[in-house]
């Protein structure tokens, strides 16, 4: 079945750094891929999407490239600030699933120290 | 603004005490999820609705139960809460599709005592 593995946290950083969060995936055909983030006492807010191989999404500094060849969407950032401290979810969501269903990462929570 | 509305926000009780967790949203819909959300454990569905009267299990469905009697609301009712349930749920939505964003409510944390 279709599956996400994502880096585990925590990962610290200082401002300023330049931030890579992995993330990888199983799926059969060309899923959507998501990154969702959660801030301190907040619910998740999609931060960045890509629909097809080789595109690129990007949000507030962040991009992840999706590639079909090493079946990930890693996250990244140049220059992280200690507003991106917050918890990052990788997520897929199949071509073929018909309920929409959402398959999640673990979460990498991301603590940048000033 | 558009959002999704989940009430109470903090809720501490016993077990076996029947709680209903609301969730409404103003963005017109069809697609309506809760999760929890547990350390270590990331997030897992609990049920989800594709419409109005469609309801579905997700990944963790025991000891919950839901209702979708209208297009907006989708609330979570635990008719027998136990000390597993004391979590963190979100309440979501969408338009649906293979691309479509998910809205989050701010999160209901419950604690079972």
């Amino acid at each position: 079945g279709n599956s996400v593995t994502q880096m585990e946290g925590p990962v610290t950083l200082s401002e300023e750094a330049f931030l890579t969060i992995n993330c990888t995936y199983t799926a059969t055909g060309y899923p959507s891929l998501f990154w969702y983030v959660q801030y301190p006492g907040e619910g998740l807010q999609l931060l960045l999407k890509a629909t097809k191989a080789d595109d690129k999404g990007s949000n507030k500094g962040f991009e992840a490239t999706y590639r079909k060849e090493t079946t990930s969407f890693h996250l990244e950032k140049g220059s992280v600030q200690v507003s991106d401290s917050a918890v990052y979810f990788c997520a897929l969501r199949g071509p073929l699933d018909s309920n929409y269903q959402l398959i999640w990462g673990a979460g990498t929570k991301l603590i940048i120290k000033p | 603004e558009a959002q999704v509305t989940q009430n109470p926000r903090y809720l501490i009780t016993v077990t076996g005490k029947k709680l209903t967790v609301t969730c409404s949203q103003n963005m017109n819909h069809e697609y309506m999820s809760w999760y929890r959300q547990d350390p270590g454990l990331g997030l897992r569905q609990i049920y989800y609705s594709m419409n109005v009267e469609v309801t579905d299990k997700g990944d963790v469905p025991e000891g919950y139960k839901v209702s979708r009697k209208e297009k907006r609301n989708f609330p979570l009712i635990l008719e027998s809460p136990s000390p597993n349930q004391t979590s963190l749920y979100f309440c979501a939505s969408s338009f649906g599709g293979a691309t479509g964003e998910l809205f989050f409510g701010e999160g209901s944390r419950l604690t079972v005592l």
